[in-house]
């Protein structure tokens, strides 16, 4: 029954780790989002993928790259951890002309 | 360019209302607001396209003037429930649908 699923929910790790973050929908979308979500609460959108192709390409470190297999997955992979990215990260989806946005249980990410 | 919300937050007794503002200093084509409870995901609440066309919640109304390009999203008779951070989102044409989310309204609903 989950919409918009995320894994892991949480994540801890060291500095300098790589580490990724999966997310799938089973609404039947076409477009799916990575927002971050800083400890002052901004929500900040990272990319967006439509049909699998990138359209949304925030101002963001080359560390991270997202990677949409198909219309229902979509993954974050961050390279060489920084303290800065310690965040929650929500995934969302929605169909591409209507635009109401989805959002996945998101995963706290820690870096110590 | 980031949309301006107030207030910050906002402490109601239930039943009473609320109103929070959504400001923006580009041209819109829709706004979009969300909930979110402590430790969940945001969750939709509203859509207020160009037009006057408005999509939602039951419960809950907004306004979008699209001239001064303002939102606002009226809550009455609040209910314990309606406690979270309220988020609104702008879209501006030609943005590939991408919402820029306001800092947030915190509103506490106490009995």
């Amino acid at each position: 029954d989950t919409a918009v699923s995320q894994t892991p929910k949480y994540l801890v790790t060291q500095m300098g780790n790589d580490k990724s973050i999966k997310c799938e929908q089973n609404l039947g979308h076409d477009t799916m989002y990575w927002y971050k979500q800083d400890s002052k609460k901004f929500l900040k959108i990272m990319f967006s993928y439509n049909n699998k192709e990138l359209i949304i390409n925030e101002t963001v470190p080359n560390r991270f790259s997202p990677k949409s297999p198909d219309k229902a997955h979509l993954n974050l992979h961050i390279n060489s951890l920084e303290l800065g990215d310690s965040a929650v990260y929500f995934c969302a989806s929605s169909h591409y002309q209507e635009n109401t946005q989805y959002f996945g249980p998101g995963t706290r990410l820690t870096v110590l | 360019q980031q949309p301006v919300q107030s207030p910050q937050a906002v402490i109601l007794r239930e039943g009473e209302d609320a109103v929070i503002n959504c400001s923006s200093s580009k041209a819109l084509y829709s706004v979009h607001w969300y909930r979110q409870k402590h430790g969940e995901a945001p969750v939709f609440l509203m859509i207020l396209l160009k037009g006057g066309e408005q999509k939602g919640h039951e419960k809950i109304s907004a306004s979008f003037n699209e001239k001064k390009q303002q939102s606002s999203l009226y809550l009455t008779a609040s209910q314990l429930s309606y406690s979270g951070t309220y988020f609104c989102g702008t879209e501006i044409s030609g943005s590939n649908y991408k919402l820029t989310f306001g800092k947030g309204t915190l509103l506490t609903v106490n009995p």
